[in-house]
């Protein structure tokens, strides 16, 4: 079935390093693909997404590419702040089944400090 | 617009009781998703409803079961509990349309002791 992998983390930075998770995954067809965010004590929150092989999608500084040649969508930020520590999941959207169901991967949890 | 809400919060419940959790979808949405997210772990799709019938489902016993009503607001009930069923449970809902995006609530927490 689909899945996906990503970096296990924690994840600790300073302010204003650069930020890279790394994501890969495993489907059949051409899945759309999202990063979501959850902060402490709150559900998920969609981060940006990309329907299609070489789409960016990017939100509030972050940015991943949709890559099919290397089934990957890795999450970028150039200058992090302290407001970003939460924990970051990449998903897919798979239709196996009839439902548009999505997959994801375990979190990373990114702490970025002062 | 108001935004995907759960109830309650959080709970306690004893190992072999009933639980019943409740989601109000999004304005406009007519999808709802249920996942179970352990501590540490990614969300785990339990299943969705669409228009009152289950579409689909997540590899989770027949003692989990749902609901949708007609103004598509959803429930989740968890029958004979065990203590590995405590987890964050979080709604989702849509609007199906081929790939809308799913809006999510801030979960239940669900103890099991």
């Amino acid at each position: 079935g689909d899945s996906v992998t990503q970096m296990e983390g924690p994840v600790t930075l300073s302010e204003e390093a650069f930020l890279t998770i790394n994501c890969t995954y495993t489907a059949t067809g051409y899945p759309s693909l999202f990063w979501y965010v959850q902060y402490p004590g709150e559900g998920l929150q969609l981060l940006l997404k990309a329907t299609k092989a070489d789409d960016k999608g990017s939100n509030k500084g972050f940015e991943a590419t949709y890559r099919k040649e290397t089934t990957s969508f890795h999450l970028e930020k150039g200058s992090v702040q302290v407001s970003d520590s939460a924990v970051y999941f990449c998903a897919l959207r798979s239709d196996q089944g009839g439902s548009e169901k999505l997959v994801f991967g375990k979190g990373t949890k990114l702490t970025v400090n002062p | 617009e108001t935004g995907v809400t759960q109830s309650p919060t959080h709970l306690i419940k004893t190992r072999g009781q009933q639980v019943t959790l409740r989601c109000s979808s999004q304005s406009g949405h007519n999808t709802v998703s249920w996942y179970q997210q352990a501590l540490g772990q990614g969300p785990q799709f339990i299943f969705q409803y669409y228009r009152e019938e289950e579409n689909g489902r997540g590899n989770f016993p027949p003692r989990f079961s749902g609901l949708q009503f007609p103004n598509y607001s959803s429930e989740l009930n968890v029958n004979a509990l065990e203590l590995d069923d405590s987890a964050l449970y979080l709604c989702a809902s849509s609007l199906w349309a081929g790939g809308a995006e799913a809006f999510f609530g801030q979960g239940t927490r669900l103890t099991v002791v």
